[in-house]
């Protein structure tokens, strides 16, 4: 595609459900990061992906947290358990540099509220 | 855990003038890259230094970096209205990992 597509764009759920966001990235592109950031807050980094393997989970916030990728490209993150802290956007990112982190490409997020 | 802070926080200036954005990080990186948020949802990249440069301009843009100090500032001239947004420094650590910043909110009045 044109650029990094996200779905979906807003999700409420109750608390306690599973949630699973999708992040379709640019073609090619061999890096994907998620990162969350509340309202009105910085980006927090989650995870990052080289292809299909996850070199660094350090910022998955609890084991509740999982995310995978598929064939190089489409990423899931899976939310378990869904916290009312977890309601924040959850903003997905691709890059297609390889060696060290160039110009990153962002979706337009998607939206969690958990009540 | 954060990597870079900016400062201000946030600033307010009237179209015309210079905004200066200032971002200090904690670790040595391969490069820092300054980013535009607008409306609370995707970040659109402006500019990339590398760490063995000091300066580095793109239009209406001028990053300067100060690898001794650990810092950068991002100069954005002759402001205009369309500027408003949120300006976040990122660092990339290590190899892949890039962090970022907690932002700086810039209000630019017509």
């Amino acid at each position: 595609g044109a650029g990094v597509s996200q779905s979906p764009s807003n999700k409420v759920t109750e608390k306690g459900k599973d949630v699973e966001l999708r992040c379709d990235p640019i073609s090619g592109h061999t890096a994907l990061y998620w990162y969350r950031q509340s309202l009105g807050q910085g980006l927090e980094f989650l995870i990052y992906f080289q292809g299909n393997s996850a070199p660094d989970k350090s910022g998955l916030p609890s084991d509740r947290f999982s995310a995978e990728r598929t064939g190089g490209s489409v990423s899931t993150l899976t939310i378990q358990r869904t916290q009312q802290e977890d309601s924040a956007v959850y903003l997905c990112a691709s890059s297609s540099r390889v060696l060290s982190a160039g110009e990153l490409f962002f979706g337009e997020g998607s939206r969690l509220t958990v009540l | 855990s954060q990597q870079g802070e900016e400062d201000p926080q946030a600033l307010s200036i009237q179209e015309g003038e210079n905004a200066t954005m200032n971002c200090s990080y904690k670790t040595s990186i391969n490069n820092l890259q300054w980013y535009r948020q607008n409306s609370g949802r995707g970040l659109v990249h402006l500019i990339l230094i590398r760490s063995n440069e000091r300066e580095k301009h793109s239009g209406r843009l001028r990053v300067t970096l100060d690898t001794s100090k650990k810092s950068s500032s991002l100069l954005i001239t002759a402001s205009r209205a369309a500027d408003t947004a949120s300006y976040f420094c990122a660092t990339a650590v290590n190899t892949d990992k890039l962090i970022f910043g907690t932002g700086t909110r810039l209000q630019v009045f017509p």
